[in-house]
């Protein structure tokens, strides 16, 4: 199994280009996450999925984006990116837990190193 | 989610035991506890869960005190790969959104 697949691993980035980085699982997991992560910090939750079609905000959404029209897919957009958005994105998925308080096993991507000059 | 407080760093040496020990006070009656190692540029990877006594698998075990106001990752004779960021995770917030920590940079000198 390929697991949780990101793409692609390294970009750069001009001030105010867009792009969007790509997330794939093959495990059938209705929750989906994306992470940024900074040098030497722990991780950031920008957006997350709960399913197919429906999504939310994490703690740091402002200048993404984010769809969900298959359960497999979920891609992350950067508009008119920043040198803020300089960062190692995480994309993550997990199975749905009927406990509600139970995270559950997260399966993480490589990431994504973004660069933005 | 309860709000965890974990060292920020800890030093040990290969063949040593290392233990973890990660605050909770203000754990939910619902809550697990879950642990996740990250290697250097790589994604954060699951350690173990547990939810109270204790719990071990072939990576590590996780005692939990029956207040379960913390708990305490357990490494068995660490070697140089076990070089990594350690994340406690207790539940969820109140968002039901799944926040990271800072995390404890865990270095092991030969």
């Amino acid at each position: 199994n390929a697991g949780v697949t990101q793409t692609p691993k390294f970009r750069i980035l001009k001030i105010g280009q867009s792009m969007t980085l790509q997330c794939a699982q093959d495990m059938n997991h209705n929750y989906m996450y994306w992470y940024r992560q900074d040098p030497g910090m722990g991780l950031k939750l920008i957006y997350y999925s709960v399913g197919a079609g429906i999504t939310d905000k994490g703690e740091v959404p402002n200048g993404y984006n984010v769809s969900r029209s298959t359960t497999e897919d979920f891609p992350l957009r950067l508009e008119l990116a920043a040198p803020s958005q300089t960062s190692v994105y995480f994309c993550a998925s997990s199975k749905q837990f009927l406990a509600p308080a139970n995270t559950g096993e997260l399966f993480f991507g490589e990431g994504s190193r973004l660069t933005v000059l | 989610l309860a709000k965890t407080t974990q060292p920020i760093s800890m030093d040990s040496y290969e063949g040593q035991e290392v233990n973890i020990t990660c605050s909770h006070n203000n754990i939910a009656t619902n809550d697990y506890i879950t642990w996740y190692q990250q290697f250097p540029s790589q994604g954060p990877r699951f350690i173990i869960q547990g939810y109270k006594t204790k719990v071990t698998n072939e990576v590590a075990s996780l005692f939990i005190p029956a207040d379960r106001k913390s708990s305490t990752l357990s490494l068995p004779r660490v070697s140089l790969s076990d070089t990594a960021v350690y994340y406690c995770l207790v539940g969820k917030n109140r968002d039901d959104k799944i926040i990271f920590g800072k995390g404890t940079r865990l270095h092991i000198l030969p």
